[in-house]
């Protein structure tokens, strides 16, 4: 089975200037969630989606981020303007999306981004 | 709410030798424990989880975990760390009820030495 994809995997960009992420969950999983990473912090929730619609975005800096999953499948995040503040690395997850308590979440390998 | 403490930022350990990775939580709700490994340059990888049952957790690459609800504690230890189990390790907790709020400590950094 294939694992969450994400790409690019590493992108350096100018203050100010606007990049996407993309990421592609395994497949037939319904919930999608974009994280963030801070250089020695553990990841931080910016937004979930249940198929294709918001289940929370209450930690998205929604004046800069956006983020959406059209077709309940893949998601792309979105940072315009970045902010030196925004180095990160943005994960992806994905999990099945059922009742089921013991249901796990499942990381992508991430995009490392650096904002000069 | 939830929080979750890994004292040790880095811990540096010889090859051969055990290990032991500290974590505490607090909760006001029962929680299931996650512990994941980051390798450099790569994503989260599961290692084990407790949800129910024996407190004993045993995962992938021969680490396990011992919950104990009492000191509110999830510590995950190897009895002979490899070069390969160089990495930044995190756990995590959430809420039973809540399959969505994982919330992650800030990762302990293992080092192995040769």
């Amino acid at each position: 089975e294939a694992g969450v994809a994400q790409s690019p995997r590493y992108k350096i960009i100018e203050k100010r200037q606007s990049v996407a992420f993309w990421c592609n969950p395994i497949s037939g999983h319904a919930t999608l969630y974009w994280y963030q990473q801070i250089l020695g912090q553990g990841p931080k929730l910016l937004i979930q989606f249940q198929n294709n619609g918001v289940v929370d975005d209450s930690q998205l800096p929604k004046d800069r981020f956006s983020a959406e999953r059209l077709k309940g499948v893949d998601s792309t995040l979105k940072i315009q303007p970045a902010k030196l503040e925004d180095s990160a690395v943005y994960l992806c997850a994905s999990r099945a999306g059922g009742q089921a308590q013991t249901d796990t979440q499942y990381f992508g390998p991430g995009t490392r981004l650096t904002v000069l | 709410a939830q929080s979750v403490t890994q004292l040790d930022s880095q811990v540096p350990v010889f090859e051969e030798a055990p290990v032991e990775l500290r974590c505490n939580y607090s909760s006001s709700v029962s929680v299931y424990l996650f512990w994941y490994v980051q390798y450099p340059n790569q994503g989260l990888q599961l290692l084990l989880k407790y949800l129910s049952g024996s407190t004993l957790v045993k995962g992938i690459n021969g680490f396990e975990a011992e919950f104990n609800k009492s000191q509110t504690s999830f510590h995950l230890r190897k009895p002979s760390v490899h070069i390969s189990d160089t990495a930044e390790y995190f756990c995590a907790v959430r809420p039973v009820w809540n399959t969505d709020k994982l919330i992650f400590g800030t990762g302990t950094r293992l080092q192995v030495f040769p």
